[in-house]
């Protein structure tokens, strides 16, 4: 079975420093991909960030980081120079062996100060 | 190129009441999957399908029917509306070939 933890139900981050969002994931496949997608207060889904289990490298894409620890099942998000407009819900999602069967996390809402 | 779109936006029904949730994509995606999201919680899939035709259950697709005649759309039906389902419906589309899914604006429902 899949499963997809969170641990963080909520967090607050100075503007302009970096913060983690922890994922940690379960999972028997040996192929699978991880996604980070935020969801601002407005509700839509937008997908952040994609990690996929045999690649080498962290994933980036602009102020996002992937800190994939293969060994450890963990897939966390990084945000760097946090913005005010970061302010949303996170969710850490997984896709095993079979393509459209995605598993989400809890989520972790995350508050940026002035 | 319209993406992944949803009506209706909001709904209010009875208990016991049926209805039909559309979904639609314009990218030729083969994937398609209908997901809840109950307050505090994450996405959970419902149903899903892999091509016109072919539909499998998620994690709770009790109390919800689907059926894919065309690739374009995913209609998710609820058969007999109990306040369990109160909740905001996803519709998701992906391709084989491609790591993101395209989420539709979201289908809030209440059931009163």
């Amino acid at each position: 079975a899949q499963k997809i933890t969170q641990t963080q139900p909520g967090m607050f981050v100075q503007e302009k420093e970096a913060v983690t969002l922890d994922c940690t994931y379960d999972t028997s496949d040996q192929s699978y991909g991880l996604f980070w997608y935020k969801q601002p207060s407005s509700g839509e889904m937008i997908f952040l960030i994609y990690q996929g289990s045999y690649d080498e490298q962290n994933a980036t894409e602009g102020r996002y980081s992937l800190n994939f620890q293969k060994a450890r099942k963990s897939a966390n998000l990084v945000i760097s120079a946090s913005q005010l407009g970061d302010s949303a819900m996170y969710f850490c999602a997984m896709r095993g062996y079979n393509f459209n069967k995605f598993y989400f996390g809890s989520g972790t809402k995350l508050n940026v100060k002035p | 190129n319209a993406g992944v779109t949803q009506t209706p936006k909001f709904q209010v029904l009875k208990t016991g009441q049926s209805m039909t949730l559309q979904c639609a994509q314009d990218m030729n995606h083969e994937y398609m999957s209908w997901y809840r999201q109950d307050p505090g919680m994450g996405l959970r899939l419902i149903h899903y399908s892999v091509g016109a035709g072919i539909t499998d259950q998620g994690e709770v697709p009790n109390g919800y029917n689907v059926s894919r005649s065309t690739t374009e759309d995913f209609p998710l039906r609820l058969l007999s509306a109990a306040p369990s389902q109160t909740s905001v419906y996803f519709c998701a589309s992906s391709s084989y070939e491609g790591n993101e899914q395209f989420f539709g604006p979201g289908t809030r429902l209440t059931v009163l």
